[in-house]
């Protein structure tokens, strides 16, 4: 069975300072990687996923199929991307998602 | 587009009590899932559906049950509910190569 790992549950920078989620996963086959957001009081929603291969908000993720990796990245960080972020691993397309533990991230001023 | 809503928002039953979760979607989407977030753990699935009249076991079935019986709801019904249901559940939908998207979920608490 799939298994995503986020080993962080908090990561706490200040503005202005890089910011990187690791995100492991544990799948024999080639699967799809996501990257969700959940702001404060907001519903889950997509940031990233790795075929778009886009960055969104200054956000970047590469998959590492040899390290069975999807980790994200910022290299300057904003107090607006304070929020819970999870990793998700889905098999194939019309498969369901499976989810990381999240990691909190809190940027200070 | 209101997308995926959920009802109710926040719920307390009394432990034994029963309760359906609402969830419906109108973006046509074949794929409805049932995920429940507990602090620390991520989000567990419950239950899933990949079409009207079609449902499936997640990682964490018990003590929920679910129908299908339109493309549009997906409620989740707890019978004899229990201190181990509490906890945010999220509705989402998706269709077959879409990103999954989440209701704003709903927070219970059994007492």
């Amino acid at each position: 069975a799939q298994r995503v790992t986020q080993p962080e549950k908090l990561l706490s920078v200040f503005k202005g300072a890089p910011v990187e989620l690791k995100c492991n996963y544990s799948y024999s086959g080639s699967p799809e990687l996501f990257w969700y957001v959940q702001y404060s009081r907001q519903r889950l929603q997509l940031l990233l996923r790795h075929i778009s291969r886009e960055s969104i908000k200054g956000f970047t993720a590469d998959l590492n199929k040899g390290e069975t990796s999807f980790h994200l990245k910022k290299p300057f960080a904003q107090e607006e991307d304070s929020a819970m972020y999870y990793c998700a691993l889905r098999k194939a397309a019309g498969n369901k998602l499976t989810f990381g533990g999240g990691t909190r991230v809190l940027v200070k001023p | 587009n209101a997308g995926v809503t959920q009802t109710p928002k926040f719920r307390i039953l009394k432990i034994g009590q029963s309760m359906t979760l609402q969830c419906t979607q109108d973006m046509n989407h074949n794929y409805m899932y049932w995920y429940r977030q507990d602090p620390g753990m991520g989000l567990k699935l419950i239950y899933y559906s990949v079409g009207a009249g079609i449902t499936d076991k997640g990682e964490v079935p018990n003590g929920y049950n679910v129908s299908r019986s339109t493309t549009e709801d997906f409620p989740l019904r707890l019978e004899l509910a229990a201190p181990s249901q509490t906890s945010v559940y999220f509705c989402a939908s998706g269709g077959w190569d879409t990103e999954a998207f989440f209701g704003q979920g709903t927070r219970l608490t059994v007492v």
